[in-house]
């Protein structure tokens, strides 16, 4: 248990229905990053946020996606009118920002299917 | 092109032997490598960081070595148990304005069999 976590750790849905998912980091870092992981692939960036402030945003997180961390601690993951190639783990990983010798830990992910 | 390449991209070992997991990189300016294991189903753990001078760095059976002029990356891991049994992702962070950004391989899936 790296200490963030995540909710839910499954979801199933509905092509077209919105799924929200939540991500709570360790408390003291600064820093929430959300990665999407399909099988057989490695994690890749969607967004991150240092505090509440939203630094960067992938060319992966169509406008269907949105992500808030409205008082800088955890943090929600919205996909609205989701579609089948929307069905991926969900990870959440955060950090304390230390420059080079930052260390991102990751939450155990959410798995959405989306029938 | 920021890019990652891990092989094998599978392997299966008997319990008990050794396997070196290898890794790739194409990435500017580079910052640090890190070696992740990947249980099924669970969030990455970080199991080693190396930065550009350091050539080996171990973590109990788990010993990483990276040589930055040829921008090669290696795991070994000994004595294998069960446990071992997990994707291995090689993630290179990248330098990008005040931030670091993270370049992640496809991982390498490794089963050891009783």
């Amino acid at each position: 248990d790296t200490g963030v976590s995540q909710d839910p750790r499954h979801k199933i849905t509905k092509r077209g229905q919105n799924v929200t998912f939540r991500c709570d980091p360790i408390s003291e870092h600064n820093r929430l990053y959300w990665y999407r992981q399909t099988l057989g692939q490695g994690p890749e960036f969607l967004t991150y946020f240092q505090n509440e402030a939203q630094l960067e945003k992938s060319r992966l997180l169509s406008d269907r996606f949105s992500a808030e961390r409205p008082k800088g601690s955890f943090s929600t993951l919205e996909i609205q009118r989701t579609e089948q190639g929307d069905s991926a783990m969900y990870l959440c990983a955060s950090s304390l920002a230390l420059g080079a010798g930052e260390t991102q830990y990751f939450g155990p992910g959410t798995r959405l299917l989306v029938l | 092109k920021n890019q990652v390449e891990q092989s094998p991209q599978s392997l299966i070992i008997l319990e008990g032997k050794n396997c070196t997991l290898q890794c790739n990189y194409t990435v500017s300016p580079f910052s640090n490598l890190r070696w992740y294991k990947q249980d099924t189903g669970r969030g990455p753990v970080s199991l080693t960081i190396m930065t550009f001078s350091e050539n080996t760095k171990s973590n109990g059976r788990y010993t990483a070595t990276l040589d930055a002029d040829t921008k090669q990356s290696s795991l070994h891991i000994t004595a294998s148990q069960l446990s071992d049994s997990a994707s291995y992702i090689c993630v290179v962070s990248a330098r990008k304005d005040s931030s670091y950004k993270l370049i992640f391989g496809s991982g390498t899936r490794l089963l050891v069999r009783p």
